[in-house]
């Protein structure tokens, strides 16, 4: 079967860094990404990888190792803000979307 | 770019009534959209995939004849709950892909949040 893991939840202070992992097997790989999706609102879309390596976008940037089946999402100077989900999600052979189940991330002062 | 609008926010009707949900791309042609459907603090779970112009492709266990799904246009999809019950109270939120490339992220309606009393 087809599966993504992330943490559950994760805790982290403000102005830290943090590392959200997930990791996946599925049937063929086109592309991972990663959204964020804050308590009573849709996702919103961070990132995209579809090759081996590091994708930075300001405070955000997102890893992937293919032959690993993995992923992170980097946080940097955190804010109150970035309190969320965090929605790893892969495409498949057919293109479809598979979603993991999220990860709450606690931004403590 | 790429906004997705969805309409209405919040819905709140009697037991039995039937409730449509619109899902508009603003700035783009979406040949597909997804409607999803979100439970309290569970994860997103697709429940068909809507193609302009044909059927569209219901997931495992979802009942195509209560949930219809049109998508008349490149621009719309809609999602009408027919003779909704409590238990179909939840969050629905569509999405649309601008183009047909594998790396086109999905972008996402701001939800519906359906209540059936």
């Amino acid at each position: 079967g087809q599966n993504i893991d992330q943490p559950t939840e994760m805790t982290a202070t403000e102005g830290a860094i943090v590392q959200i992992n997930c990791t996946y097997q599925t049937s063929g790989f086109n592309g991972l990404f990663w959204y964020q999706q804050h308590a009573g609102e849709a996702p919103t879309f961070l990132s995209y990888n579809v090759l081996d390596g590091l994708e930075e976008k300001g405070r955000f940037s997102s890893f992937l190792s293919r032959s690993k089946g993995y992923s992170y999402l980097l946080l940097k100077e955190l804010q109150m803000k970035d309190s969320a989900s965090y929605l790893c999600a892969v495409k498949d052979s057919n293109y479809q979307l598979i979603w993991g189940a999220g990860t709450k991330l606690i931004i403590k002062p | 770019g790429a906004v997705v609008s969805q309409h209405p926010s919040w819905v709140i009707c009697k037991s039995g009534t039937s409730v449509k949900i619109e899902c508009r791309s603003l700035d783009f042609q979406a040949t597909t959209m997804f409607w999803y459907r979100q439970f309290p603090k569970q994860s997103l779970m697709l429940m068909a995939t809507s193609n302009e112009g044909s059927k569209a492709t219901y997931e495992q266990g979802v009942e195509k004849d209560k949930f219809l799904i049109n998508h008349a246009s490149l621009t719309l999809s809609t999602l009408t709950v027919t003779s909704a019950h409590p238990e179909d109270s939840s969050f629905y939120i569509c999405s649309a892909t601008q183009g047909g490339g594998g790396n086109q992220p999905q972008h996402f309606g701001d939800g519906t949040r359906l209540s059936i009393l």
